[in-house]
């Protein structure tokens, strides 16, 4: 069945460093969407990423879409306090999600 | 318009009791999603009902049984809860299942003992 990896799991950085997190999947997605999950929250949504290729920016996030729409990527820039949370990214057909990326970040 | 509502927010029970999470959206969205979060795995997909009337297992159905009483309304039942099944429960719903992000409760925190 479709499977979605997420790495890393944790990630510590220090406020003002930048922040990746990677997405794998073990079949081709029709689509990629990032969520965003506060401490003690629900989920939220970030973005979605349809084409092989593709980058959206959203302030100091950058997300990427592979070429073969297996993998994808977010990137922060310049992290602050209020970026802390957990960062999932879910494959479409069933929504399958990966196990998230948390984010600590050290003042 | 209050979105995607969960009920109980916070649940104890003893191995072997059942008790019903309610979920119910006022979206008029057709597909809804019960899924468990426990730390360090993830969101964990458990039953979907792309419509009314319809309902699919996901990754880990195991223990649970739902009901989509209607298109407002998507209800996760523990028949016999096991210590195992202690998680977060949380509930979601899209317009449709091509290009939607999904819009989720706020969820429900179940221990069982």
């Amino acid at each position: 069945g479709q499977q979605v990896m997420q790495i890393p799991q944790y990630q510590h950085v220090q406020e003002g460093e930048d922040f990746t997190t990677y997405c794998n999947s073990s079949t081709t997605l029709s689509n990629i969407q990032w969520y965003k999950q506060r401490p003690g929250g629900h989920p939220v949504f970030l973005i979605q990423l349809v084409k092989s290729g593709e980058v959206k920016k959203q302030k100091r996030l950058t997300f990427q879409f592979g070429e073969a729409k297996k993998n994808s990527s977010l990137h922060i820039t310049a992290t602050q306090t209020t970026d802390v949370g957990t960062y999932f990214c879910a494959g479409r057909y069933k929504i399958i999600f990966g196990k998230g990326t948390r984010l600590h970040i050290l003042p | 318009n209050a979105g995607v509502t969960q009920t109980p927010k916070f649940q104890v029970l003893k191995t072997g009791q059942s008790m019903t999470l309610q979920c119910a959206q006022d979206m008029n969205h057709n597909s809804m999603y019960w899924y468990r979060q426990d730390p360090g795995m993830g969101l964990r997909l458990i039953y979907y009902s792309a419509s009314e009337g319809t309902t699919d297992k996901g990754e880990v159905p195991n223990g649970y049984n739902v009901s989509r009483l209607n298109k407002r309304e998507f209800s996760l039942r523990l028949e016999s809860a096991a210590p195992s099944q202690t998680s977060v429960y949380f509930c979601a719903s899209i317009p449709d299942r091509v290009n939607s992000p999904l819009h989720f409760g706020n969820g429900t925190r179940l221990t069982v003992t």
